[in-house]
């Protein structure tokens, strides 16, 4: 089962990019991941599945300015031009071919200054 | 729209039992995995347990294996999660998710979720 490491916590400006990573577990590198929003107060939200080759498929509605990219066992997702409405706990996940499968990296909180 | 809509959360003392429901619409449930997703206070996303599209399988994590049982009815577009011998490190609250596939893959929706309070 892999392991997922997330960056506890990110900062960038209003306006400005930034790039969240999450790591997969030696061995689990070709491993496709899921990253999650989840603003304050409410459930999580489906931003986009990243892709071991770095394609990704984005949730309903998800806006131009998140995208996502993979580097070996690096998943990445780079918003830009921060919005307020941005500053959130940002997960990723990854699973396997059984039900059981599922696994989330701990979470970074990014915060919008 | 698609809508996943969480019920049954509570108060409840430990050792005794809760049933949440999660109500589907907008979307073939029958087509699809689900989950449940906890997530106690002031702590990341923890899976707690997964049934595929025709309850052929089911999963759970260590920390519920044996207390709690995940159910679907897809003539009722409906998911349930049976929680017995309650604790007080179960209070969280509970995320119905659905999955993208029929057996286990990432998640494209969630609910809004239910609280689960365990405390004497």
């Amino acid at each position: 089962q892999p392991v997922l490491t997330q960056s506890p916590s990110a900062s960038a400006s209003l306006g400005a990019s930034v790039k969240l990573t999450c790591t997969l577990s030696s061995g689990h590198s070709s491993h496709a991941i899921a990253w999650h929003q989840q603003q304050p107060e409410k459930g999580p939200r489906f931003l986009m599945k990243v892709h071991t080759d770095g394609s990704h498929v984005k949730g309903d509605g998800i806006p131009d300015r998140f995208s996502g990219s993979s580097s070996g066992a690096e998943r990445f997702l780079i918003i830009s031009t921060l919005q307020s409405e941005d500053e959130a706990d940002y997960y990723c996940q990854t699973w396997g071919t059984l039900i059981h499968e599922t696994v989330f990296g701990g979470g970074t909180k990014l915060t919008v200054l | 729209e698609l809508h996943l809509v969480e019920s049954g959360g509570g108060l409840v003392q430990p050792g005794t039992s809760l049933r949440l429901s999660c109500a589907a619409s907008g979307f073939t449930f029958g087509d699809y995995a689900m989950h449940w997703v906890r997530q106690a206070p002031g702590k990341g996303l923890e899976w707690v347990s997964g049934i595929t599209w025709n309850s052929g399988r089911t999963g759970y994590a260590d920390s519920v294996k044996g207390r709690f049982t995940i159910s679907r009815d897809n003539a009722r577009n409906s998911l349930y999660l049976q929680m017995n011998s309650l604790r007080a490190e179960d209070t969280a609250l509970y995320y119905c998710a659905k999955d993208s596939f029929i057996s286990g893959s990432y998640y494209d929706h969630w609910g809004q979720g239910v609280l689960v309070t365990v405390s004497s």
